[in-house]
């Protein structure tokens, strides 16, 4: 099974700050990486596919990179809705996994 | 406009049964992978069980095969996801998901635990 870590677990940031999330694979997945975006209570939302794709609707504040094992997401300016949890998540192969997820708190 | 909703999570005893529902409107089912992921209460997201298009390509997590069944009514544009032999670490909330493998349509989740 193709293992996904994301580092850091927990990162506390300030609105205008800019934000980096990295996800890295235990083999190469590319480019069948994608981040989904969760808010307590609710559903997570998808953000970006095949690693650097942006979801429709999803403001351009969000860009996801990488290739081979490690990926990044990044918010180039956070803004107050931006406070919630991502996760990583590879398709390239059965299993899918998710990573464990980086919490996103106001610092 | 997409909308899924599930129904059908409840208190269920270790070793019980239950039926999960997914109703589907805006999007076709047979027309996409259909999913279902789910989420113990506090922690992350796991791959429960898909179908494809045709019907007929099915998966299953380990930890689920041989005791849940996915399937869907095309007549209803619905999923299902039949669970037998409950344990407790099955408890989570499940969503139904669409546009597998980086679904961009969720259901709001329904709630199973699994206790005595």
């Amino acid at each position: 099974d193709i293992q996904v870590t994301q580092s850091p677990s927990t990162l506390s940031a300030s609105v205008g700050d800019r934000v980096t999330i990295t996800c890295r694979a235990s083999q190469n997945i590319s480019p069948w990486l994608a981040w989904f975006q969760q808010k307590p209570g609710e559903a997570p939302k998808l953000l970006i596919y095949k690693a650097s794709n942006l979801q429709s609707g999803v403001p351009s504040r969000f860009s996801g990179s990488g290739s081979g094992t490690e990926y990044t997401l990044t918010i180039s300016s956070l803004q107050p809705d931006d406070f919630a949890t991502y996760y990583c998540h590879q398709y390239r192969s059965y299993p899918y996994t998710f990573g464990q997820g980086t919490k996103l708190e106001s610092k | 406009q997409v909308q899924l909703v599930e129904s059908g999570g409840a208190l269920v005893r270790p070793g019980g049964s239950l039926r999960l529902s997914c109703v589907v409107s805006g999007l076709t089912v047979r027309e996409h992978y259909m999913a279902w992921i789910r989420q113990a209460p506090g922690k992350g997201l796991e791959w429960v069980s898909y179908i494809g298009r045709s019907g007929r390509t099915l998966y299953y997590a380990d930890s689920v095969k041989g005791r849940f069944t996915i399937s869907r009514d095309t007549a209803r544009n619905s999923v299902y996801l039949q669970m037998n032999n409950l344990r407790p670490e099955d408890a989570a909330v499940y969503y139904c998901v669409a546009r597998v493998p980086a679904p961009d349509y969720w259901g709001q989740g329904t709630l199973v635990t699994v206790s005595s």
